[in-house]
């Protein structure tokens, strides 16, 4: 079965501190790959996504992500981090067979950035 | 182009009731998935209709379903609601169809079910 696994549960930082959050998935197949952010009393927005190609993506806000095939991995990370990145973050992959949309989801990052 | 939209927005329910949910996705999507989220189990997909038909579904008991309109616009059903039933129920839409790229899935704000 798929799964995936977000290493950190809560994440506290300073504002301009490096963020990096670890996501590994388990899928043997093609696979699409997606960050997602909530921000307080938001709903989910998407972040980036990896679907083939470069394997380093970039998304929104300054955030990127790394697609490590042989590691099973796709790890999200910004440069700095500002406090208007306070969020919960949850790693999402689809197993690409055409057939279906189903995501599996992270148990999810809380990020606490502090002024 | 209006995101995804689902009413209502938040729902108080009692045990035993039962509830029905409505999304409506972007214009244009044909694919309509939904998840429950809850503090202790995160995450978890529902169902995701394309073309009016279920093409999967995750695991969830019976009392849990749906199904989605010509117009594409989809409803999930509850019923004999249970406590643990309250969640938070969101509704993605996606273009869907042969390439991955129609694959990324967009989420509407949610519909926060309480049950009593």
């Amino acid at each position: 079965a798929q799964s995936v696994s977000q290493h950190n549960h809560h994440v506290i930082l300073s504002e301009a501190a490096s963020l990096e959050l670890g996501c590994n998935y388990s899928y043997g197949g093609t696979v699409n790959l997606f960050w997602y952010v909530q921000y307080p009393g938001q709903h989910l927005q998407l972040l980036l996504k990896y679907f083939s190609g470069d394997p380093l993506v970039k998304g929104i806000k300054g955030f990127e992500a790394e697609f490590i095939k042989s590691k099973f991995s796709f790890n999200l990370r910004k440069p700095s981090v500002q406090w208007s990145d306070t969020a919960e973050y949850f790693c999402a992959v689809n197993g690409y067979g055409g057939a279906t949309n189903k995501l599996i989801f992270g148990t999810g990052t809380l990020l606490a950035v502090q002024p | 182009k209006a995101g995804v939209t689902q009413t209502p927005r938040y729902l108080i329910k009692t045990r035993g009731q039962q509830v029905t949910l409505s999304c409506s996705p972007i214009s244009g999507h044909r694919s309509v998935s939904w998840y429950q989220q809850t503090p202790g189990q995160g995450l978890q997909f529902l169902f995701e209709y394309f073309s009016e038909t279920q093409r999967n579904k995750g695991n969830f008991p019976g009392r849990f379903s749906g199904r989605q309109f010509s117009n594409s616009r989809s409803e999930m059903n509850v019923s004999t609601l249970e406590l643990g039933d309250s969640a938070l129920y969101l509704c993605a839409s996606s273009l869907a169809g042969g390439h991955r790229s129609y694959n990324e899935q967009f989420f509407g704000p949610g519909t926060r079910l309480t049950v009593l």
